[in-house]
């Protein structure tokens, strides 16, 4: 049973270039949610998702951040316009409904030139 | 709203000495408590979880927590250290309903010492 995925690994844009990072979650999950990591700060909740809907964004920033969960296909987190201060790794999670646990991908490391 | 204190960024043990990772929460409805560990560039592993009934909670690798409602701590603790252990370590609470995303501590370095 694979978990979740998540791609890129590692993505390297310059200041003003679109991001885009996608999660595939574990079979039979419906729930996605996006973290940020940041250093000495532990995980940050950004976004809460299921197919079609978003439930929860109260973690996303008011501009340039964007997600979605399609009816098919993986969640993508798009960040538009980066700047250096996006640079962070970025983790998926999946969970079935109403479980409370999380099982996470191994996260997508965006740096910003 | 729900938070998380982790008392201590960085902790130092011994190989073979206990290890113990401090874990305190907020929360206005009962919680479900988490330990997750994150290996260097890695994602996050779940090591054990508290949700109803006993509250001492054993998890993989030897480590176990106990839910103490009336100090509103979940501590983690392990008899004996070894070098895999050398990690960073999260505690998390959500609420018992699973309607609210995981929130999260900052996270405590555990560095083993031979």
């Amino acid at each position: 049973n694979a978990g979740v995925m998540q791609n890129p690994r590692h993505l390297v844009r310059r200041r003003g270039q679109e991001a885009r990072l996608r999660c595939s979650p574990m079979k039979g999950h419906s729930h996605v949610y996006w973290y940020r990591q940041l250093p000495e700060e532990g995980l940050k909740f950004m976004v809460y998702l299921q197919k079609e809907n978003i439930i929860d964004e109260s973690g996303m920033p008011k501009e340039r951040f964007s997600a979605e969960f399609p009816k098919e296909g993986p969640s993508i987190l798009r960040i538009q316009q980066v700047v250096r201060g996006d640079s962070a790794a970025y983790f998926c999670a999946s969970s079935p409904p109403s479980i409370g646990e999380l099982f996470f991908g191994e996260g997508s490391r965006l740096t910003v030139l | 709203a729900q938070s998380v204190t982790q008392l201590g960024s960085h902790v130092s043990v011994s190989e073979g000495a206990l290890v113990l990772l401090r874990c305190n929460y907020s929360s206005s409805v009962p919680p479900y408590l988490f330990w997750y560990v994150q290996y260097p560039n890695q994602g996050l592993q779940l090591l054990l979880k508290y949700t109803t009934g006993a509250t001492l909670v054993k998890g993989i690798n030897g480590f176990e927590a106990e839910f103490k409602k009336s100090e509103t701590s979940f501590h983690l603790t392990k008899p004996s250290a070894h070098m895999s252990d050398a990690a960073e370590y999260f505690c998390a609470v959500s609420d018992q309903a699973g309607n609210t995303p995981l929130v999260f501590g900052k996270g405590t370095r555990l560095s083993v010492i031979a």
